[in-house]
């Protein structure tokens, strides 16, 4: 079974600022089925990004998604008050890594 | 549009059995492709995928928790249910669920979430 791994476990950054958050597989993993989601406290999560690269509706394009094989990462070009959240990945839709707090 | 809804006891005492529903709108449960899975999420914790059960019937769940959990559907209701036996207080927590799209494997809309807390 796939092991998901991200990192850094929180990401302590200020408005306008870049993020990249890693998320790592155990083993060889297809991009057509790695998502990434989006969660604020008190919320449901939200699908930000799947196919690895593809925006799902209504994201904006500061969000971008990266990665093959082992190695996928979520980036944030300039950070806007509503990112602050915790990012989760999630292979073939079932198992997810353990989040990365933004901050 | 898609929504989905959960239900189910707030609180459960340990050893009983949770039973949660789903009950969604906006799609079919009979339509090839279509399928519902099960996530839930302890207080300040990560989430954890529990269940799926698709359009064609077949079914996949956590290895962990396989022996505990059983998720069936009900297309007239439009709904799906989740039961998982033998409650402990770490099953407290926060129980999603979300359909998949099978194009991507990625689960495009969710509920918000039933809070189930295991307490004697």
């Amino acid at each position: 079974e796939v092991v998901l791994t991200q990192s850094p476990d929180t990401l302590s950054l200020s408005p306008g600022e870049r993020a990249n958050l890693s998320c790592r597989a155990s083993q060889r993993v297809s991009s057509s089925y790695l998502s990434w989601y989006q969660q604020k406290p008190g919320q449901a999560p939200r699908l930000l990004m799947y196919a690895a690269s593809t925006r799902a509706s209504g994201v904006p394009d500061r969000f971008t998604g990266s990665g093959s094989g082992t190695d996928f990462t979520l980036t944030i070009s300039r950070l806007e008050s509503e990112d602050f959240a915790v990012y989760y990945c999630q292979q073939f839709g079932s198992v997810f890594g353990p989040g990365t707090k933004v901050d | 549009q898609v929504t989905l809804r959960e239900s189910g006891p707030a609180l459960v005492r340990p050893t009983q059995t949770l039973t949660v529903t789903c009950t969604f709108s906006g799609f079919s449960l009979s339509t090839s492709g279509m399928c519902v899975n099960w996530i839930r999420q302890p207080p300040g914790q990560a989430l954890e995928w529990l269940a799926r059960i698709d359009w064609d019937g077949d079914k996949y769940y956590n290895t962990s928790l396989k022996t505990r959990l059983t998720i069936s559907k009900d297309i007239s209701k439009n709904q799906v249910v989740l039961t998982m036996t033998d409650m402990d207080p770490l099953d407290t927590g926060t129980y999603y669920c979300a359909r998949l799209n099978s194009d991507g494997y990625y689960l495009d809309f969710w509920g918000q979430g039933t809070l189930v807390t295991v307490s004697s």
